[in-house]
């Protein structure tokens, strides 16, 4: 069972266009990350949010956590080729007694031009 | 200041030999934690090292195993290799051992067994 959800699981989008992709467990998280994954590479962190309900924007990126801490979002406006790239979510889940981080399988973005 | 840098890029190994990935943090960076990455299960955590310590460990078998010196760089040794082995194996450094201060991650290591 997988604890974070992450859907969808593919995306392939036009130049221009507008789009969310979600992280979903039935668990609280203490708090939640953001990476993004090009080809070859290891991921790179854009955001971590800690206070449920809280908004994040990173220039065409907005995140935000639930209010409970158990989801969080990703919406991207005018999304562009460079945003082409395997998104995931991590969290800390809250009272594991560790920071262990634990990944969903992400959502693979495919931007067109 | 350098990223994290993984060594070697690519290994290719045959089913029962062992290996040893190498990762060294970033500067001032005394948390590395290695994952395994792969199409099926995504990224699996298998340990972190804070201070030469192992502080967490993912449900890997004990084949799966590390080490940390006290310039922080670390080591992971797999031995008895699996066709299963075969993944991205990707080490993330962060500044302390909470995870919520972000990882940085390097380029990881794809090995490949035959």
């Amino acid at each position: 069972t997988q604890l974070l959800e992450q859907s969808p699981q593919f995306l392939s989008i036009q130049e221009g266009e507008n789009l969310t992709v979600y992280c979903n467990s039935s668990s609280v998280f203490s708090s939640l990350q953001w990476y993004r994954q090009e080809p070859g590479e290891g991921p790179v962190l854009l955001v971590t949010v800690v206070t449920g309900g809280e908004v994040k924007k990173l220039k065409r990126l907005t995140f935000q956590f639930g209010d409970a801490r158990k989801d969080s979002s990703l919406h991207i406006t005018a999304a562009q080729p460079g945003d082409t790239g395997l998104y995931l979510c991590a969290g800390i889940l809250t009272g594991a007694g560790s920071y262990q981080l634990t990944f969903g399988k992400g959502t693979k973005l495919s931007v067109i031009p | 200041k350098a990223g994290v840098t993984q060594t070697p890029r690519y290994l290719i190994k045959t089913r029962g030999q062992q290996v040893t990935l190498s990762c060294s943090p970033i500067s001032g960076h005394r948390s590395v934690s290695w994952y395994q990455q792969t199409p099926g299960q995504g990224l699996q955590f298998l340990f972190e090292y804070f201070s030469e310590t192992q502080r967490n460990k993912g449900n890997f078998p004990g084949r799966f195993s590390g080490r940390q010196f006290s310039n922080s760089r670390s080591e992971m040794n797999v031995s008895t290799l699996e066709l299963g082995d075969s993944a991205l194996y990707l080490c993330a450094s962060s500044i302390r051992t909470s995870g919520d201060s972000g990882q940085f991650f390097g380029p990881g290591t794809r090995l490949t067994v035959l």
